[in-house]
């Protein structure tokens, strides 16, 4: 079996703050996601990285950046934080062989 | 663009009841999507409960059985007799499977399951 691991666990930032989360796979998956999760909606499609180097937008790629520094690993820039913004961010990696994603824990985010 | 629509909670039901969770699913992009059924329990991650990539095909799992229906467009979770261990969170999902190029999944809102002993 294999893990994905996210840090920070907590992130909390001040408005404006660029700010980094961070996400490693040892499934040696290809393809790498992050969503967001806002309290009573569904996971949301900021980025995805199909392999090593290539990124892909998602629905809501608006105010991040992505980053696929090598096959394990796969992060997430806020550009800006949102006052009084919540959400938590979750990590997936793809077995392409049986059609599913792996979540890590997730970061939780609190903007001040 | 595609959508997933489920039961709005929270759901509260009494251990060994049934249960069911309703999804209805709206897939403009994708003629054949792949279902699946997604739980989060109490301080873990996410994980994947089942899926179904036929239509008219059942899946199952932890004793939850869901059945891909194309022509309600649903995909509803259900259980006979529920246990305490099932509160969690659900969510329903879609996606293009291995022939979308990149797999990207539409999830629901979640469903939050609580089972009163």
């Amino acid at each position: 079996g294999g893990i994905i691991t996210q840090t920070p666990k907590f992130l909390i930032g001040q408005e404006g703050q660029k700010l980094t989360l961070k996400c490693q796979q040892n499934f040696n998956h290809d393809t790498m996601y992050w969503y967001r999760q806002d309290s009573g909606k569904g996971l949301r499609l900021i980025y995805y990285s199909i392999t090593e180097n290539d990124l892909q937008k998602g629905d809501l790629s608006e105010g991040y950046d992505a980053s696929r520094e090598k096959k394990s690993s796969f992060s997430l820039t806020v550009t800006s934080a949102q006052k009084n913004e919540m959400a938590v961010f979750l990590c997936a990696s793809l077995d392409w062989g049986k059609d599913t994603q792996y979540f890590g824990p997730g970061t939780r985010l609190l903007v001040l | 663009g595609d959508s997933v629509t489920q039961t709005e909670g929270p759901v509260t039901v009494s251990e060994s009841e049934s249960l069911i969770i309703n999804c209805t699913y709206s897939a403009t992009s994708i003629a054949y999507p792949n279902l699946f059924w997604y739980v989060r329990y109490p301080g873990e991650g996410l994980q994947l409960l089942l899926k179904v990539i036929t239509a008219g095909q059942k899946g199952s799992s932890r004793g939850f059985e869901a059945t891909y229906n194309k022509e309600t467009t649903s995909f509803h979770l259900q259980k006979a007799s529920v246990q305490e261990s099932d509160s969690a969170v659900y969510y329903c999902a879609l996606g293009p499977g291995a022939t979308g190029g990149n797999n990207k999944l539409t999830f629901g809102q979640g469903t939050v399951l609580s089972v009163i002993p």
